[in-house]
């Protein structure tokens, strides 16, 4: 059975620092990776979607990675700002034995931004 | 192009009740899965539908029931509602062909069970 986990669980830093946010899971035959954004009481933006045979995918600020070997992933956010104070979560993806998407989700990381 | 919409927003019950609850899937997208996110916690995969047929299910009682429409849109119904089905729902869509490609979320209805 995967199992997805995040941590830290809640993190705050202050403003213009760079930051690094933890994925791990139990099973390696993953198809590909996606981290969201999550803001209070709304649904999930997708980030970044790291396939299984990337090792990272870069969005403006954002860079995630992928060790599907070791079961790890991080989410590296450059200069942060109180807009990025947000529930970050990872997802990892994997075709089931009916062809379909079966994603499962850590709990996320609580990030904090202090002007 | 409109993405995943959800509806309601937001809904109270009481605890014995029925509930419905409606997706819309994103344009060009044939796959529904719906989630449960209760408070703190990731979301927990509840049922995916295509062609209108359940196609695999998460760990959730028969309480938890759905639909797919022809046009692809779903619902979810939950009987003899529970002080612990409080929380928010969420529908993602996506392509049974693109299966390798990512999922696109709704804002999510907020259930609240009195």
């Amino acid at each position: 059975k995967q199992e997805v986990t995040q941590i830290p669980a809640a993190l705050s830093v202050p403003e213009g620092e760079n930051l690094v946010l933890n994925c791990s899971f139990t099973d390696s035959a993953i198809y590909n990776l996606q981290w969201f954004r999550q803001d209070p009481g709304k649904g999930l933006t997708s980030l970044l979607l790291i396939q299984s045979s990337q090792r990272e995918q870069t969005s403006g600020r954002l860079n995630a990675s992928l060790d599907k070997s070791s079961g790890r992933s991080t989410l590296y956010i450059a200069a942060s700002q109180p807009g990025d104070s947000a529930t970050y979560l990872c997802a990892v993806n994997r075709c089931n034995e009916d062809n379909n998407n079966d994603m499962r989700f850590g709990a996320g990381t609580r990030l904090t931004v202090k002007p | 192009d409109a993405g995943v919409t959800q509806s309601p927003t937001h809904l109270i019950k009481t605890r014995g009740q029925q509930v419905t609850l409606r997706c819309s899937p994103k344009s060009g997208h044939d796959t529904v899965s719906w989630y449960q996110q209760a408070l703190g916690q990731g979301p927990q995969f509840i049922f995916q539908y295509y062609e209108e047929e359940e196609r695999q299910r998460g760990n959730f009682p028969d309480r938890f029931s759905g639909h797919q429409f022809p046009n692809y849109s779903s619902e979810l119904n939950v009987n003899a509602l529970l002080l612990g089905d409080s929380a928010l729902y969420l529908c993602a869509s996506s392509s049974r062909t693109g299966f390798n490609q990512p999922q696109h979320f709704g804002d999510g209805t907020r259930l609240s069970i009195l």
